[in-house]
């Protein structure tokens, strides 16, 4: 079965260090993958994407995520945390759909709250 | 705002009462999908639709129906209200790869 998993509930780091939020992916064929960061009281925003090429991809608020085919996983990474990152961080896989090249579904995993303290 | 609207914010509904969650953008996506989120379990896929007349089931499709009769609205009818259903729903719609996914800002319901 195809699956996205976030093995950590919560990360909690201290404020200028760097931190990264887990994400591994079970899919057949080629992955497409996704951050989305989601802050109290309100939805899902994009920030950023794997779809093919080089393997660091760096996306909004300085994020960057990992894809590493061999280890089917797709990490994501900030090289200094701020207080201001402390969200629900969700990880998704877009599959292909049957009968469809571009039916879109898109699973996610769990989610992790990340927690910056000052 | 280009973007995808979601109404009402917030319903709280009795057992055994149907509703419609209404969801529009104006970005004239094909694809458009329905979420449901709970604590711990992360969003799942109950319904989508990859263009007009088209719709097809997610994960948790049961108690839910929708239909899509204009590329720019994608309503969600919960039939019979249950406990069970009390969660936040999100609506999002795409264009396609390069370009992602666009979320609403959710309706947080609450089935008593």
């Amino acid at each position: 079965a195809q699956s996205v998993a976030q093995p950590e509930d919560q990360v909690n780091v201290a404020e200028g260090n760097p931190l990264t939020v887990k994400c591994t992916y079970s899919v057949s064929g080629n992955p497409y993958l996704f951050w989305y960061v989601q802050y109290p009281n309100r939805g899902l925003q994009f920030l950023l994407k794997y779809i093919t090429g080089d393997n660091l991809v760096k996306g909004s608020y300085g994020f960057e995520a990992e894809f590493n085919k061999s280890q089917t996983s797709f990490h994501l990474k900030k090289p200094s945390a701020l207080v201001s990152d402390s969200a629900l961080y969700f990880c998704a896989v877009r599959l292909e759909g049957h009968g469809s090249s571009n039916t879109g579904k898109l699973i996610f995993g769990q989610g992790t709250t990340l927690q910056v303290k000052p | 705002n280009a973007g995808v609207t979601q109404t009402p914010k917030f319903q709280v509904l009795k057992t055994g009462q149907s509703m419609t969650l209404q969801c529009a953008q104006d970005m004239n996506h094909e694809y458009m999908s329905w979420y449901r989120q709970d604590p711990g379990m992360g969003l799942r896929l109950i319904h989508y639709s990859v263009g007009a007349g088209i719709t097809d089931q997610g994960e948790v499709p049961n108690g839910y129906n929708v239909s899509r009769s204009t590329t720019e609205d994608f309503p969600l009818r919960l039939l019979s209200a249950a406990p069970s259903q009390t969660s936040v729903y999100f609506c999002a719609s795409y264009r396609d790869i390069n370009y992602g996914y666009t979320f609403g800002s959710g309706t947080r319901l609450t089935v008593v």
